[in-house]
C-alpha cells in the first residue's frame, strides 16, 4: 500500500530565505507526482506536475524534483516571500488513484 | 469556463438525516473523483470514477455512494450522516496526467 510522508509538518522562516520541502513515498511505481498549494480555508492549487519519466520540473521561482527509485521529491522555493504561505501538498498517482502526504505547513515572516 | 464547480460551500446536517453534494464540471474530464479532508490526515479519496457510467471505491467509501450518469456531474450522497462524516469535501477532475480541484463543501453533522 503506497504512503506518502511529508516532512516537516511545519516550517516557519524569514522572508527571502531559499527553502525545500520534502516529500517520500513507498511504492516507486508511480504514474506521476504533483505538488499543491492550500492555503487556509481554501481548495487545492497545482504548482508542479513531475511525470514518471521526468527528473524535475520549474515554475518561477518553484523547482520540484522526483527521484523515483529513492521515493523521494523536493519542491524547492527561492527567495521566500510572505504571499508563499500556505500548506504544500504532494499527491503520488496510481492508477487512477493519488495518495496525498499530510502537508507542509509553511509560513515566511516579513 | 468555470472549471470545478461544487454545491454548497457549506452545510450542517443532524446524524442520520442525507444530503447530496454536488460537483459539475465543463473541461470534459472522464475522471472525476471525491475526497476528504480532514485535521492531520490530508486528503483520503472515497469514490472515483473513470467515465460515465463508471465509478469505484476509494481508500474510505463507507457511508457514501456515487453514481455518473454524464460526463459533467458526479454527485456525492450521505444516506445517513453520521458525526464521524464531518469534514472538508473536494471534488477533483483529471486530465491524461494533473488533477483540477474544486473549492470544496464544509459539512458538519451534529
Amino acid at each position: 500500500k503506497q504512503e506518502v510522508t511529508q516532512i516537516p509538518a511545519a516550517l516557519s522562516v524569514p522572508e527571502g530565505e531559499n527553502l525545500v520541502l520534502n516529500c517520500s513515498f513507498t511504492d516507486s511505481a508511480i504514474y506521476n507526482l504533483q505538488w499543491f498549494r492550500q492555503d487556509p480555508g481554501k481548495g487545492l492549487t497545482s504548482l508542479l506536475l513531475i511525470q514518471s519519466s521526468q527528473r524535475e520540473q520549474t515554475s518561477g521561482r518553484l523547482n520540484a524534483s522526483l527521484d523515483k527509485s529513492s521515493g523521494r521529491s523536493t519542491l524547492y522555493i527561492a527567495a521566500s516571500q510572505p504571499g508563499d504561505s500556505a500548506t504544500y501538498l504532494c499527491a503520488v498517482a496510481g492508477t487512477y488513484k493519488y495518495i496525498f502526504g499530510t502537508g507542509t505547513r509553511l509560513k515566511v515572516l516579513a | 469556463n468555470a472549471g470545478v464547480t461544487q454545491t454548497p460551500k457549506f452545510q450542517v446536517l443532524k446524524t442520520g438525516q442525507s444530503m447530496t453534494l454536488q460537483c459539475a464540471q465543463d473541461m470534459n474530464h472522464e475522471y472525476m473523483s471525491w475526497y476528504r479532508q480532514d485535521p492531520g490526515m490530508g486528503l483520503r479519496l472515497i469514490h472515483y470514477s473513470v467515465g460515465a457510467g463508471i465509478t469505484d471505491q476509494g481508500e474510505v467509501p463507507n457511508g457514501y455512494n456515487v453514481s455518473r450518469s454524464t460526463t459533467e456531474d458526479f454527485p456525492l450522497r450521505l444516506l445517513s450522516a453520521a458525526p464521524s462524516q464531518t469534514s472538508v469535501y473536494f471534488c477533483a477532475t483529471q486530465d491524461s496526467y494533473e488533477q483540477y480541484f474544486g473549492p470544496g463543501t464544509r459539512l458538519t453533522v451534529t
